[in-house]
């Protein structure tokens, strides 16, 4: 049963325009959320988190909401450039006071910027 | 800076060979943890240690083993490859796990192949 879900496969946008991907999760225990941006032949690389007493997080041109409620998130990419293309996985955390036990991912989402 | 080092980078093995995937890391960091990402799925975690001579289980442990004897250093062990081990493996660190979800810096994978 997967507790990060990210339901679209592929997105894409033209060069310019918002990018918006989504995230689901079904875990209520989920205290903080990151994004993973990775490139072929490369591992993910950190790219925005959010803690879940927050309901927005900003870094220059990615935004991530959070609806806690609804138990979704999205990362916002304004504008979107071409070498935003890459595949990027949502994650989640447990606050569990250990944590050692990773994050879940999501099965990611393939954004590709159309020129 | 090398951050985390993985060798090697392509592998081909026979059903019931044993090999060694190697990880290494030069940032100093206290967590280590291996991942592995299928098709269609997101990354799922296999082992981590949280220091030196302290390693645990993750989501998907069976058919592999870890040790940890140096800060440095976390190889993974598979003792009689199956073709369900095919997979692309990342080997990730980070400074600490306090639960807070802390960023992990990735290697760039091994991708495995069992016949």
């Amino acid at each position: 049963d997967q507790q990060v879900k990210q339901n679209s496969p592929s997105l894409s946008v033209q060069e310019g325009r918002i990018s918006i991907l989504n995230c689901d999760y079904t875990n209520s225990m989920f205290d903080y959320f990151l994004w993973y941006k990775k490139y072929p032949a490369e591992g993910p690389t950190f790219l925005i988190s959010i803690s879940s007493i927050k309901d927005k997080n900003e870094d220059g041109r990615f935004t991530v909401f959070l609806n806690k409620s609804a138990k979704h998130l999205s990362l916002h990419i304004v504008p979107s450039q071409p070498g935003d293309s890459a595949v990027y996985f949502c994650a989640a955390s447990l606050y569990s006071g250990g944590g050692a036990d990773g994050l879940t991912f999501g099965k990611g989402t393939h954004l590709i910027i159309q020129p | 800076n090398a951050g985390v080092t993985q060798t090697p980078k392509f592998q081909v093995l026979k059903t019931g060979q044993s090999m060694t995937l190697q990880c290494a890391q030069d940032m100093n960091h206290e967590y280590m943890s291996w991942y592995r990402q299928d098709p269609g799925m997101g990354l799922r975690l296999i082992h981590y240690s949280v220091g030196a001579g302290i390693t645990d289980q993750g989501e998907v442990p069976n058919g592999y083993n870890v040790s940890r004897s140096t800060t440095e250093d976390f190889p993974l062990r598979l003792l009689s490859a199956a073709p369900s081990q095919t997979s692309v493996y990342f080997c990730a660190s980070s400074y600490s796990w306090t639960g807070g979800g802390e960023k992990l810096f990735f290697g760039s994978g091994t991708q495995l192949s069992v016949l």
